[in-house]
Parts: structure tokens; sequence; C-alpha cells
């Protein structure tokens, strides 16, 4: 059961839009619409900020947004704040009740 | 409003178990199709899914660990526990417990335990 892959580091200035990429496989990304994304400042536990793909739990800007394509999912954030810089995670649904994560994205605001 | 809290030793030797418990506060750990699980995060690193328990049960392991692995459920204490063993300094990290729905998303965390394997 490999790790999702996302790029290590990303970075955007403040007012900006950036995408964070998720890559799987048809047995995990590719094959079900539960993939989530949790946000992670430093010393801090991972907080949901995406799951279903595209919903957002209360309480999250609707700045988030999310979407998959093919074996691809991603994380599109608008406006970028500074408060946005952190740790984000992308984790899938693998079947047979299994779940994988990916190794992470540090996104820096500028 | 739901509070997860995980208690266990912080340092274990190496080939000894690693146990630690997830105490459930604010709700019934037995509320249905809510799911409750372990992961983990060493130093520095990415999130690791360990396992996974149903109220029942019922149990799923990651199979990268599941030789090593037992996630056990005790409803009157409101609890459920993580045991690994024959741990290795691979081992050392923050582990957290979380609640999840079936196959989706883990909306509830706990603040995390790190846990170091040293001898």
């Amino acid at each position: 059961q490999s790790a999702l892959t996302q790029p290590r580091s990303v970075s955007g200035s403040p007012g900006q839009s950036v995408t964070l990429s998720c890559t799987g496989i048809s047995s995990n990304v590719g094959g079900y619409n539960y993939v989530s994304w949790y946000q992670q400042h430093p010393g801090n536990a991972p907080k949901l900020i995406i799951y279903d793909v595209n919903r957002r739990p209360s309480g999250v800007p609707n700045r988030f947004s999310g979407s998959t394509s093919g074996n691809t999912a991603s994380l599109t954030i608008s406006g970028l704040q500074a408060e946005d810089e952190a740790d984000y995670y992308c984790c899938s649904y693998a079947g047979s009740y299994t779940w994988v994560f990916g190794g992470g994205t540090k996104l820096t605001v500028l | 409003q739901l509070q997860l809290q995980e208690s266990g030793p912080g340092l274990v030797k190496p080939s000894e178990t690693l146990s630690l418990t997830c105490t459930v506060s604010g709700d019934s750990i037995s509320t249905t199709n809510f799911y409750w699980g372990w992961i983990r995060q060493p130093p520095g690193k990415g999130l690791e899914w360990i396992g996974t328990i149903y109220y029942s049960g019922t149990k799923y392991y990651n199979p990268s660990l599941k030789s090593r692995v037992t996630i056990s459920v005790d409803t009157s204490r409101n609890q459920f526990s993580l045991k690994v063993t024959s741990v290795t300094a691979a081992d050392t990290a923050i582990y957290y417990c979380a609640r999840h729905r079936a196959r989706t998303e883990f909306d509830y965390w706990g603040q995390g335990t790190l846990v170091t394997v040293s001898s």
C-alpha cells in the first residue's frame, strides 16, 4: 500500500491561488469519491478541510475547494492568506476498509 | 463537543510492545456509523493510517503493519486501544487517534502523543 504522491513544497503570494496535487492509482484516488484533505500547522493535529473530494466541513472557508481527475486529486486555495501557510495532506479510501495518506505538501505564503 | 485524548508511555524500548489508549468524551463510542482509527506521523514526515475499529469489535489494519498491530475497544469505558509489538526506532512517531465515517474522512482528531523507541 504505497503512499499517495504529493509535491514536497508549493508557494504563492497573498491573494493568489495555488493548487496542490495528490496522485494515486485506480484502486484508491481513481476508484472512489472518498478523498479528503487535511491542514496541519506546526505542533498541531491535522484538521479536516475537504472530504468526499469536494465537500467542506462547517467553518472551513469557501476559499478551499477540491476536485479529482482520473487518479489525481487537487486542492485549490484561492485568495491565499498568511494563515494558510501549513502542511497539507491528502487521504484516500483504498478499498476493503483501508486508507492511504499522501506524503504531504508544505505550503509557503511568500 | 467530541474530544479524543491519547494516553500511554512516551518511551518504549526496542523489541518491546507499544501500548496506547484513546479516551473519547462528548459522545458514545458506540454511536452507529462512526469508526475509530489510529494514525501515526514520524518526526518531520507524513501521516500513516495504522488501523480502525468499530464499536462492535470489527477491525481493519494497514497491511504493512498488520502482523504487529492489535486494536481493541472498551465500550464501557468509551475507549479504544492500540498495541504495536516488536517495536524498532522506525516506530518512533506522534500517534493520533481519530474518528471517521465508513470509507471517508477523519473528522475529529486527538492532540497526538509522541512515542519514542529507544533503549
